[in-house]
C-alpha cells in the first residue's frame, strides 16, 4: 500500500505566486523526503526533513512535518515557470510514493 | 550532488527478447540500488531492492525470475526484464543510496522501455 499520499493531485497557479503541496502518510517514520520528477524524466531530490524536525528551508522551498497529524506540506515560493513538474513524498529508506502532484505554473 | 545513471535512456525490442536495463552509481558507492517502474502518469512503485554482494528483495507480486536483479559492484547495478511483453512497457527507473545517515536516494533519469 502507499505510504505517502500528495493533495491535491494538480494545481495550476500563475508564475510568481506560492504553491502548497501536501502529503500524509500512514505509518510511524524516521524521515520524509520530497522530489520533483520533470516529464518522462528521474526524480530529483529536493529535501529531507527528520521526525524530530517540524520545519526546513532550502531556497524557495519550505517543509513542514507533523507527526502528530502524519502529515507534511511542501511551499514553494515565487513560483517560476521552471518549477512545473510532479512532487511526490516518500517516507524512510523504503521509499513508497504516492501518485504526486501535477504542478503546472502558468507564466 | 550524488549522480546516478541510466543505460540505455530508452530502448525498443520485439516480444520475447530481454532487455538489460544498468544502473551506476557515478560518484559514490552504493551498497543499495533500488529498482522502481511508473506507468504513465501514475507513481514509482518499488519492483525490488538491489543489495551489492547478496541477492535482491523483490517486492509482493513482481517476478523474480522475470525481473533478473544483478549488483555484482558497488557503483553497478543490472535490471533484466527477460522474455519481454507488451505490458512490460513502461519506465524503469533506478535509485542508490548515499551511505551516509541521511538515506537520501538519487535517482537514475530512468530507461523508457517499448516491448512491440
Amino acid at each position: 500500500s502507499q505510504q505517502g499520499e500528495e493533495d491535491p493531485q494538480a494545481l495550476s497557479i500563475q508564475e510568481g505566486e506560492n504553491a502548497t503541496m501536501n502529503c500524509s502518510y500512514k505509518t510511524s517514520i524516521n524521515n520524509l523526503q520530497w522530489y520533483r520528477q520533470n516529464s518522462g524524466r528521474g526524480l530529483v531530490h529536493l529535501i529531507l526533513i527528520r521526525s524530530n524536525e517540524r520545519e526546513k528551508h532550502s531556497g524557495r522551498l519550505r517543509v513542514t512535518l507533523d507527526t502528530s497529524k502524519k502529515s507534511s506540506s511542501l511551499l514553494i515560493t515565487a513560483s517560476r515557470a521552471a518549477d512545473t513538474a510532479s512532487y511526490f513524498c516518500a517516507t524512510d529508506e523504503k521509499l513508497t510514493f504516492g501518485t504526486g502532484t501535477r504542478l503546472t505554473i502558468i507564466p | 550532488g550524488a549522480v546516478v545513471s541510466q543505460h540505455p535512456s530508452w530502448v525498443i525490442c520485439k516480444s520475447g527478447t530481454s532487455v538489460k536495463i544498468e544502473c551506476r552509481s557515478l560518484d559514490f558507492q552504493a551498497t543499495t540500488m533500488f529498482w522502481y517502474r511508473q506507468f504513465p502518469k501514475q507513481s514509482l512503485m518499488l519492483m525490488a531492492t538491489s543489495n551489492e554482494g547478496s541477492k535482491a528483495t523483490y517486492e509482493q507480486g513482481v517476478e523474480k525470475d522475470k525481473f533478473l536483479i544483478n549488483h555484482a559492484s558497488l557503483t553497478l547495478s543490472t535490471l533484466t526484464v527477460t522474455s519481454a511483453h507488451p505490458e512490460d512497457s513502461s519506465f524503469y527507473i533506478c535509485s542508490a543510496r548515499v551511505p551516509d545517515s541521511t538515506d537520501t536516494q538519487y535517482f537514475g533519469p530512468g530507461t523508457r522501455l517499448t516491448v512491440l
